[in-house]
Order: C-alpha cells, then structure tokens, then sequence
C-alpha cells in the first residue's frame, strides 16, 4: 500500500479560511514532502520537511511532522481561490532515494 | 534553470499499438528520473526510475517498459498498449546527490486507449 495517505480526501471552504490537511505515513522516513497538483498538470513541490525537523514554514504554508505519531499536517491560511487543486504528502524512506506519493487531497477554495 | 519537457501531451492509441514517451531534462547532469502513472483522482503510481544511462529498475511488473538512452533522456514504452493503460503519464527528476529528495515534474501526458 501507499507510504503516504492524506486525510481528508476532498475539502470544500471559503476563500481566507484555512485549510488543514493531514498524511500519515508506516515506516521510517528521510523527510517528508507536500506537493500540489492543478487539474491535468504536473505536480510542484511546496515544501521539505526532514525528519529531525517539527516545522516549518513556507509563505502561507505550515508543515508540521510527529515523527512518534508517523503523520504530518499541511497548513494553508487564508485560503484563496488559487489554491483550489490536489495536495499530495510524499515520504523519502531512510537509507532510500524514491519517494512514495499519498492518494492525495482535493482541496477546493470558494470565491 | 533546470526544465523538464514531455511528449507528446496527449494521444489517443488503439488497444495493440505500440506506444513511445519521451521526457527531456535540460540544466543538470546526471539526474535521477521516474515514471509514474496517474488514474483519473488518484495518487501517483511510481512506474520505472532510473540512476544513470542504461540503468532502469521496474516497480510494477507490467507491459511497459523504460529506457534511459543518454544521461537526461528517459523513455517509455509498449509493444502492445491495454486498456488499463491509459492514465496520465508523468516524467520526473530529481538531483543524484545530496540531502535533497525534491521532485520536480513534467507536465504530463495523457493517455487514451481505446
């Protein structure tokens, strides 16, 4: 099964409020990746977050990572319709040089 | 800068054509590279990845497969395209060495089979 798996699948809110996603994940990890993906385009990466590390921050973007707990959360504030695409979390196992992509979440921003 | 080409960007196949994508890197030498596949609302299926010219190592045992001509080009392709096939194709690269996983993706390729 996947490394990464996003929670929730799809979220719906309105533009300047916040968006929280989550991805956890089994095994031991490198760092942990969050990308998006616009509809039918090829995804860019947002922000890297190694395993030693517990946040960080990105522009309007906030990654935090329990290493104990196997998760982390994505964080956009104050949300704008532009943001409106998929969020997929990535895991780089230790020792490993391939990431594993989550199924990702939809995350749509009303205007 | 680095960039990243793919193509073509989309293309209709029957069933039993054969099938060739091409992905191009400029601005870096010695790139890893993948292949994923991507079903409509899905995640990213890693397909192929490759570590150097004529290196290749499959992750999902199937009717493509991958080549890697010269340093930043990567190819995939069937004899004989399924159904099952079609998807959104995405080439990637990342940097060979160092602490840095980043990916960087190409802008896709969608495949129909019909």
């Amino acid at each position: 099964s996947q490394q990464g798996e996003e929670d929730p699948q799809a979220l719906s809110i309105q533009e300047g409020e916040n968006a929280t996603m989550n991805c956890s994940y089994k095994t031991s990890i490198n760092n942990l990746q969050w990308y998006r993906q616009n509809s039918g385009r090829g995804l860019v990466h947002l922000i890297l977050i190694r395993s030693n590390e517990r946040e960080k921050h990105s522009g309007r973007l906030r990654v935090t990572l329990d290493t104990s707990k196997k998760s982390s959360s994505l964080l956009i504030t104050a949300s704008r319709a532009a943001d409106t695409a998929s969020y997929f979390c990535a895991t780089a196992t230790t020792g490993g040089f391939k990431t594993i992509f989550g199924a990702g979440t939809r995350l749509f921003v009303k205007a | 800068s680095q960039t990243i080409h793919q193509w073509p960007a989309t293309l209709v196949q029957p069933v039993g054509s054969p099938l060739s994508l091409e992905c191009t890197v400029e601005g870096t030498s010695n790139p890893n590279l993948y292949w994923y596949r991507q079903a409509a609302g899905r995640g990213l299926q890693l397909l192929f990845y490759s570590v150097g010219i004529g290196q290749i190592s499959s992750e999902v045992p199937q009717n493509l497969s991958a080549s890697r001509p010269q340093d930043r080009q990567f190819i995939l392709s069937s004899k004989k395209l399924l159904l099952s096939d079609s998807g959104f194709y995405l080439c990637a690269w990342s940097r060979f060495q160092g602490p840095s996983y980043e990916q960087y993706f190409g802008p896709g390729t969608r495949l129909t089979v019909t």
